[in-house]
């Protein structure tokens, strides 16, 4: 069964660049989340969808962050414009949600981005 | 401000022994307790998971130990293998919501 797929695995880019991560969940799974890696925060819930609706973007950093879930495949995340305190490994995360706590998260292997 | 408090920080352990890492949390609310495998380039796999009605889960080397009135739980690692090598996170949900509140990671090492 295919997992999380996140693209690009990696991303360099030049301050000020628009940046586009995508990510497509798990077949049949109803929720997205999208995590920001760094050493010095560890891993940061930056927003979630339940069935293609934004719940919570408390932990999107400002507003040059943007994210999207146009249908129930595909998510993406932007950064416009990037800046090099952006750099991060970015994970999406998918789980089947039915009103239940219990229903574990799946990440994909996430994209490392660079930001110059 | 950190919902889910773990340590170490970092931790080897000898081949055959036994890896422990801790985690406290504070918010009562929350009632499921995942614990997370990563590997350098990977994301972050559910390793096993715990509800606070159970005081002990045990799975093959993998237990999780429960202690609800200190708010406490932690991971064994019993006969720790170099292939445990990896970062571990504690997590915890609220009550009926389905987002994760991580602890800040412990990064095992386990010498041949």
């Amino acid at each position: 069964d295919a997992g999380v797929i996140q693209s690009p695995r990696h991303e360099v880019t030049e301050m000020g660049q628009e940046v586009t991560l995508r990510c497509k969940p798990i077949s049949g799974h109803n929720s997205l989340f999208w995590y920001r890696q760094t050493m010095m925060r560890g891993l940061e819930l930056l927003i979630y969808f339940n069935n293609n609706v934004p719940i919570d973007d408390s932990g999107m950093p400002e507003d040059r962050f943007s994210a999207k879930m146009p249908n129930a495949s595909f998510s993406t995340l932007k950064i416009q414009p990037s800046e090099p305190r952006d750099s991060a490994v970015y994970f999406c995360a998918s789980s089947l949600w039915g009103g239940v706590s219990n229903q574990p998260q799946h990440f994909g292997d996430g994209t490392r981005l660079s930001i110059l | 401000q950190q919902q889910v408090k773990q340590s170490p920080q970092s931790l080897i352990v000898q081949k055959g022994g036994i890896s422990i890492i801790n985690c406290a949390y504070e918010n009562t609310a929350f009632d499921y307790f995942p614990w997370y495998q990563q590997f350098p380039g990977k994301g972050p796999a559910l390793l096993i998971a715990i509800r606070p009605d159970v005081s002990e889960k045990k799975e093959g080397r993998f237990t999780i130990s429960f202690n609800k009135s200190a708010k406490q739980f932690s991971l064994h690692i019993m006969d720790s293998q170099p292939g445990d090598s990896a970062t571990y996170f504690c997590a915890a949900i609220l009550t009926g919501a389905n987002n994760l509140f991580f602890g800040t990671g412990t990064r095992l090492t386990v010498i041949p």
